[in-house]
């Protein structure tokens, strides 16, 4: 079990949008910056948002990140059949100085 | 384009040892954080280890005392040692880049290479 706890699977049709939640506790989301990656199947995570709510070069604004007390939130927009993968939050805990995923959430995009 | 190349996998006995490598381009292992991830058949990936640029290295519990980080700085390449391998060491390990903060490596992780795949069975 997970210490980051995120919905299993959330789905929606094409253009339109989800939310996925991320949540944990003050010792690792409250007090440290979130990250998300995106999982294509048969590939590694990519990075899809690091520092709470800022994208690397390349990802689309469709893709948005927040963090608010000790959970975060994935947004996407305009879903794309090509949005359908697995969805990980990360951060660090700093009372056990060590990593933590999210148990990570799979798209559907209907 | 930075690469991380990892390699070494395959089919292992319960209690055998392996290891994994990888391999960096365009980045200097010896000058980042480096992790390694692994992640089971079906299930998130889990955090294994980060090494700092001076050398040291952080164990989760679950490998501490049986895996071991090493580093070869003149082939910029990353080493994992797995020694006493459990079925549920099975899993794709996955070697990142991790960019850090006020000396902690705690911001995210920024490259991933494609994964080896270590498979314990008997």
């Amino acid at each position: 079990q997970s210490v980051l706890t995120q919905p299993p699977s959330v789905s929606a049709a094409p253009g339109q949008k989800v939310t996925i939640s991320c949540s944990g506790s003050s010792s690792n989301i409250g007090n440290n910056y979130v990250s998300w990656y995106q999982q294509l199947p048969g590939t590694a995570p990519k990075l899809l948002i690091y520092d709470n709510d800022n994208r690397p070069s390349g990802i689309p604004d469709r893709f948005s990140g927040s963090k608010s007390g000790t959970s975060a939130n994935l947004g996407i927009t305009g879903l794309q059949t090509g949005d359908e993968a697995d969805y990980y939050c990360a951060t660090w805990d700093s009372s056990l100085n060590t990593w933590m995923f999210g148990g990570g959430t799979r798209l559907t995009v209907l | 384009e930075v690469q991380l190349v990892e390699s070494g996998g395959g089919l292992i006995h319960p209690g055998g040892s392996l290891r994994l490598s990888c391999a960096a381009s365009e980045l200097v292992v010896s000058r980042t954080y480096m992790s390694w991830v692994r992640q089971a058949p079906g299930k998130g990936p889990e955090w294994l280890s980060v090494t700092y640029s001076g050398g040291d290295t952080f164990y989760a519990d679950s490998v501490k005392g049986r895996f071991t980080v090493s580093r070869d700085n003149s082939k910029n390449t990353l080493h994992l040692q797995m020694t006493s391998l459990r079925a549920e060491d099975t899993a794709v390990y996955y070697c990142a880049r991790v960019i850090g903060f006020g000396g902690v490596p705690n911001r995210y992780f920024e490259y991933w290479g494609q994964g080896t795949l270590v498979t314990v069975s008997s």
